[in-house]
């Protein structure tokens, strides 16, 4: 009964590029978050997906950041023309929904993303 | 829109003893969950502790338990027995039960400590 799985687990990147992160939801969920972790930081909240739909992205900076969560396949958080300021550790999250829903959000060992 | 404070950016404790951790919330809802997650150095979010806001009973899991008060809009932890092993970060989170608002909002977390 695997849980969220994210990959890769470390990315680096030079200024400019981009950079994909992927996350598999535990099995039999359908909704997706995305966090940033600075250092020394909390989780700050960048966007919640439902399959082929985006929910909230109140929290994903206005240019270079997108995210998708296909029909088939995991979701993606892409990074385009990274900057330094990127680098921070990038957690999935799943949740199921409706009767099934605790309230409880469970977590991916994260991303960490360095950008040189 | 919803925000958690922690104020108390580290604590210490002394093995086998007890600290309580501190967490207060803004929300204009009545329906809503609040938990604590704990981040050790692995970086992993651990759930440590759910808490319903319409149950007026605390909750309780082994050596962890929590301090509701919903009118005052606080949520504090307390560790009993401290161990060695729970020395972490340790996040203080809202979640909306409505499916309306469905993101979890963190606090910016507490770091502890466990002297040996």
């Amino acid at each position: 009964n695997a849980g969220v799985m994210q990959n890769p687990r470390h990315l680096v990147r030079r200024r400019g590029q981009e950079a994909r992160l992927r996350c598999s939801p535990m099995k039999g969920h359908s909704h997706v978050y995305w966090y940033r972790q600075l250092p020394e930081e909390g989780l700050k909240f960048m966007v919640y997906l439902q399959k082929e739909n985006i929910i909230d992205e109140s929290g994903m900076p206005k240019e270079r950041f997108s995210a998708e969560f296909p029909k088939e396949g995991p979701s993606i958080l892409r990074i385009q023309q990274v900057v330094r300021g990127d680098s921070a550790a990038y957690f999935c999250a799943s949740s199921p929904r409706g009767p099934w829903d605790t309230g409880e959000l469970f977590f991916g060992e994260g991303s960490r993303l360095t950008v040189l | 829109a919803q925000t958690v404070t922690q104020s108390q950016p580290e604590m210490s404790v002394q093995e086998a003893e007890t600290v309580t951790l501190s967490c207060t919330y803004d929300t204009s809802e009545s329906d809503y969950y609040l938990f604590w997650y704990k981040q050790p150095p692995s970086r992993q979010m651990i759930l440590v502790i759910r808490q319903e806001a319409y149950k007026q009973q605390n909750a309780t899991e082994n050596r962890f338990s929590v301090n509701f008060q919903k009118a005052a809009k606080s949520f504090s932890l307390k560790i009993s027995d401290s161990q060695l092993g729970d020395a972490a970060m340790y996040f203080c989170a809202y979640r909306s039960a409505t499916g309306a608002n469905s993101k979890l909002t963190f606090g910016k977390g507490i770091t502890l400590s466990v002297r040996p």
